[in-house]
């Protein structure tokens, strides 16, 4: 089955700082690779995604970027904010009726 | 309507007890999960419905039985849980199996 590894596990920076978060993926034939952010106490939510036939993906501050030889994909946040807090989760899959596999999550915490 | 609904929001349960938790979606997606998660890990998969039957269960214990009323509706059904199953219960829907639209989850205590 798929393995994602991810890291760091917690990341602190500095407000209008950049933030990486790294993935790792064992399965080639994953081809679709979400994002989601979750805040304290409240629900997973998918900020950004992509799929393994474009190697970037931009959303005003938040890229992902893919690498498929490699099977890596990391998440860009640029000029970073407090309410950019949060756990980030990414996640692999083959997409479809698939089931992605979560990584561990990183805890990133952004000091005003 | 694009929320996935949970009901309810906190529920604190004896170990003889028995509970349902609800979810709701009514965006027409045909598949939806439950999740279990444990503070600042990620959800881990119980029981995915397609099309309102059963498709997988990943081997999670008999004192947790889902049923799937309707395409909108789904229930966790809850019976002699230990306090170990105390955690964040998520429900999640999809139209393509993609994106998960999760709701707001169930905290619930088991003592």
């Amino acid at each position: 089955g798929e393995n994602v590894e991810q890291h760091p596990s917690t990341l602190s920076v500095q407000e209008g700082d950049s933030a990486v978060i790294k993935c790792t993926y064992s399965d080639s034939a994953s081809n679709y690779f979400p994002w989601y952010k979750q805040e304290l106490g409240k629900r997973p939510q998918l900020i950004i995604d992509i799929r393994s036939n474009v190697g970037e993906k931009k959303d005003q501050r938040i890229a992902v970027t893919l690498n498929k030889t490699a099977k890596h994909f990391s998440l860009h946040i640029t000029e970073t904010q407090p309410e950019d807090s949060a756990v980030y989760f990414c996640a692999a899959s083959r997409g479809g009726s698939y089931i992605p596999t979560f990584g561990r999550g990183t805890s990133l915490i952004v000091h005003p | 309507d694009t929320e996935v609904t949970q009901t309810p929001k906190h529920l604190v349960m004896g170990m003889t007890n028995k509970k349902s938790l609800k979810c709701e979606q009514h965006m027409g997606h045909r598949a939806m999960y439950w999740y279990k998660q444990k503070a600042k890990k990620p959800p881990e998969l119980m029981f995915v419905y397609s099309y309102e039957k059963l498709s997988i269960n990943e081997s999670v214990p008999s004192r947790f039985s889902p049923e799937c009323p309707n395409s909108s509706l789904l229930n966790l059904h809850l019976h002699a849980l230990q306090p170990e199953d105390s955690a964040l219960y998520l429900c999640a829907s999809s139209q393509s199996g993609d994106e998960r639209f999760f709701g707001s989850g169930t905290q619930l205590s088991v003592l």
